[in-house]
Parts: structure tokens; C-alpha cells; sequence
């Protein structure tokens, strides 16, 4: 399975936008990019997926580029509750649906 | 998305006893679940892959004959921690593939502590 590389931490301000962005040199060309956000004690929660290009919902976006090494999830006009722990997963979630979690990045949102 | 419930949510016990944690896909069903561990300001620790109808494979390094993982049907997947001691205690989160749209939904953790 393909190891993540995401920033151990980053701070802002409410009503900014934030982007975090991971590496995954590795990835096999079955894998998906998967980003989940966690509260404390609380179980991670499914926040956008994708393969390639640019993927949007409700509240965020996924940037991937061509060679897909590297994805940045967008995250617009954060507010306090936005801060939790953000975690980039790669895996072959249409196969066997196994996935490593690395080490997150602690999202601190101040007012 | 999908909704995972585990249960319970919190547990107390004493050294020596089991705990049994069930995660359960509410909305669709689920051949292959997940069960991770989580210590105090770390990231999940993946266990083992539960599947339906046959034997977990456990991680390297995670005791199967101390943490007992039950798939009997594809909704249900129970882990049973047997004889827990306080090092067992933890933050246990289980998750299921919902293969249709081919995502993982987690459950909402089990905080077990052993006195």
C-alpha cells in the first residue's frame, strides 16, 4: 500500500480557505485518494474521494494532478469546527478496501 | 453516506475479562470490515480485515487469539477482546467497505479501559 506524506500540523483563521496537501509517490494505478476528518474519540469521517483531475461536494474539493503523486484537499471559508485531524488515505478501495492510515494533519482553526 | 454503528460506545472493565465491541452497517451490507486501534493522540492503527463468512486476517504483530473477530453475517462484525489487561485499553474503531460506491465508512469508536 502506498505511504502518505502530510504536514503534522497547520493553524488558520476562520473564513479562510485551507489547503493540505499530501504525497504519495507510490500510488498504483488502482488506488483512489481518500481524505477523512477526525474528532477526538470520535471515529474518522468520509470527507471526498478521487482518482484524477479535480473532484467537488458539498464541503471541500480534491486536487489531483496528472502524474497523481500528490493530492490537495481544499477546504473553503473554514470555521472553528472545522478543526480536527485531516488524514490522506491511498488504497484500492474497490478491491479489498484495506487502508493505512498515516499520521494526519491536526488542523487548529482560530478565530 | 453510509452509517456504521458500533457499540458500545464506551466500556469499563476489569483486568481479566472479555469485551465484546459489534459494528454493524445499518444501510448496506458489508463483506469486508475493518477494525483499527487507536492510542491517545495517534493515528489508527489497523488490526485486522474481517470477512463474511470465513477467518479475519490479523496484522503483523496483532494477537488473534487475543483479539477474537467475528463475521457471521454482512451486517455484524465483532471483535471480542479476551482477558484484557490495561495495556489493551484503547480507542477500538471499526469500519465497512460499502463496495457499491466502493468507500469505507467508519463507526463512531469504542473506548475501552481495563482496571
Amino acid at each position: 500500500l502506498a505511504k502518505t506524506t502530510q504536514p503534522i500540523s497547520m493553524d488558520s483563521y476562520e473564513g479562510q480557505e485551507v489547503n493540505i496537501t499530501c504525497s504519495h509517490n507510490n500510488i498504483a494505478t488502482n488506488d483512489y485518494i481518500t481524505w477523512y476528518q477526525q474528532f477526538p474519540s470520535q471515529g474518522p469521517r468520509f470527507i471526498i474521494q478521487g482518482y484524477k483531475t479535480k473532484v467537488t461536494n458539498e464541503v471541500a474539493s480534491l486536487f489531483i494532478p496528472a502524474d497523481r503523486k500528490s493530492s490537495t484537499l481544499s477546504l473553503p471559508r473554514v470555521s472553528l469546527s472545522d478543526t480536527a485531524v485531516y488524514y490522506c488515505l491511498v488504497g484500492d478501495a474497490g478491491n479489498t478496501g484495506k487502508l493505512i492510515f498515516g499520521q494526519g494533519t491536526t488542523l487548529q482553526v482560530k478565530p | 453516506g453510509a452509517v456504521v454503528s458500533q457499540h458500545p460506545s464506551r466500556v469499563i472493565c476489569k483486568s481479566g475479562t472479555s469485551v465484546k465491541i459489534e459494528c454493524r452497517s445499518l444501510d448496506f451490507q458489508a463483506t469486508t470490515m475493518f477494525w483499527y486501534r487507536q492510542f491517545p493522540k495517534k493515528s489508527l492503527m489497523l488490526m485486522a480485515t474481517s470477512n463474511e463468512g470465513s477467518k479475519a486476517t490479523y496484522e503483523q504483530g496483532v494477537e488473534k487469539d487475543k483479539f477474537l473477530i467475528n463475521h457471521a453475517s454482512l451486517t455484524l462484525s465483532t471483535l471480542t477482546v479476551t482477558s484484557a489487561h490495561p495495556e489493551d485499553s484503547s480507542f477500538y474503531i471499526c469500519s465497512a467497505r460499502q463496495a457499491v460506491v466502493e468507500k469505507l465508512f467508519f463507526g463512531s469508536g469504542t473506548q475501552l479501559s481495563v482496571l
